[in-house]
C-alpha cells in the first residue's frame, strides 16, 4: 500500500461535468505534486505545492484548478475537460528538495 | 536544462537471471539526485534507489543497485536475480532542486521490463 492516497481510482465523465481528484498524504511533507501520464508515456509535471503555496504551474489549462486545502490535501478540480484530458492521474509528496517523491496509485481519468 | 535518455524501449531477462537497465544524464548542475522508479501495469509509481551526485558509493537497496558512473554521465540500474514481479516500466529521472522546498523531476522515456519464467 502506498502512504499517498489518492481518490477516486477510476473516474468516467463527459465534458461538460465538474468533477475533483482527491490526494492525500500524512508523512509530513511540505510539497505535493499533479502529475499527468498518457499511456506509455513519462509522468508530466502539471502543478507544484510547496508550504500550500502554488509553487510551479506548467502552463495547464485552466480546465485544471488545483487546490491545497492544507498540508495533507490536495485537489484537483476539474471542468469541462476535453477528450485528450484522458489520462493517468498521479499525485506526489516529498519531505523537501532533496528526497524522493512518493506517488499514489493514480487516478484513471477517462473524458467521454 | 536537465536531460534523461534510456535508450532500451524494452528488454527481456530470464527469470533469476541480472538485468541492467541503461540511464545517462545531462546537466550543468555540479549537485544534482538521480532516481529509479518502477512502473508496473497498475499504474503506481514505486520509488526503487537514489543516488545523490556527491556520494561516493554506489547506492544499493536490496536487489537493486545504481551503477553510477559521473564522468560517463550514466547511472544504470542492476536488477539482480530478477523475478515475475519484476515485469513492469522502469523510469530514471533527475531531481533539480528548489529553494522553496521542492524539487522539479524530469523523467526519461522509461524502459519495460519483461521477465520470462
Amino acid at each position: 500500500d502506498t502512504e499517498v492516497t489518492q481518490t477516486p481510482k477510476h473516474l468516467v465523465m463527459g465534458m461538460t461535468n465538474k468533477k475533483s481528484l482527491k490526494c492525500e498524504q500524512h508523512m509530513g511533507h511540505r510539497a505535493m505534486y499533479w502529475y499527468k501520464q498518457k499511456a506509455k508515456k513519462p509522468p508530466e509535471l502539471m502543478f507544484v505545492y510547496s508550504y500550500e503555496k502554488l509553487s510551479i504551474n506548467e502552463s495547464v489549462p485552466s480546465r485544471f484548478s488545483p487546490e491545497c486545502p492544507n498540508s495533507s490535501l490536495l485537489n484537483l478540480h476539474l471542468h469541462a475537460l476535453q477528450p485528450e484530458d484522458s489520462a493517468l492521474y498521479l499525485c506526489a509528496s516529498s519531505f523537501g528538495s532533496n528526497q524522493p517523491q512518493h506517488f499514489g496509485d493514480g487516478t484513471r481519468l477517462s473524458i467521454l | 536544462a536537465q536531460k534523461i535518455t534510456q535508450t532500451q524501449p524494452g528488454m527481456f531477462v530470464q527469470e533469476k537471471e541480472a538485468v541492467t537497465l541503461d540511464c545517462t544524464y545531462d546537466t550543468s548542475d555540479q549537485s544534482y539526485g538521480l532516481f529509479w522508479y518502477k512502473q508496473p501495469s497498475s499504474g503506481e509509481m514505486i520509488f526503487l534507489i537514489y543516488q545523490g551526485s556527491y556520494d561516493e558509493q554506489n547506492a544499493t537497496e536490496g536487489r537493486y543497485s545504481l551503477n553510477f558512473q559521473k564522468a560517463r554521465k550514466s547511472a544504470n540500474l542492476v536488477i539482480s536475480a530478477s523475478q515475475l514481479g519484476d515485469s513492469a516500466m522502469y523510469f530514471c529521472a533527475m531531481r533539480e532542486r528548489y529553494s522553496g522546498g521542492y524539487q522539479k523531476v524530469t523523467f526519461g522515456i522509461g524502459t519495460k521490463l519483461q521477465v520470462i519464467p
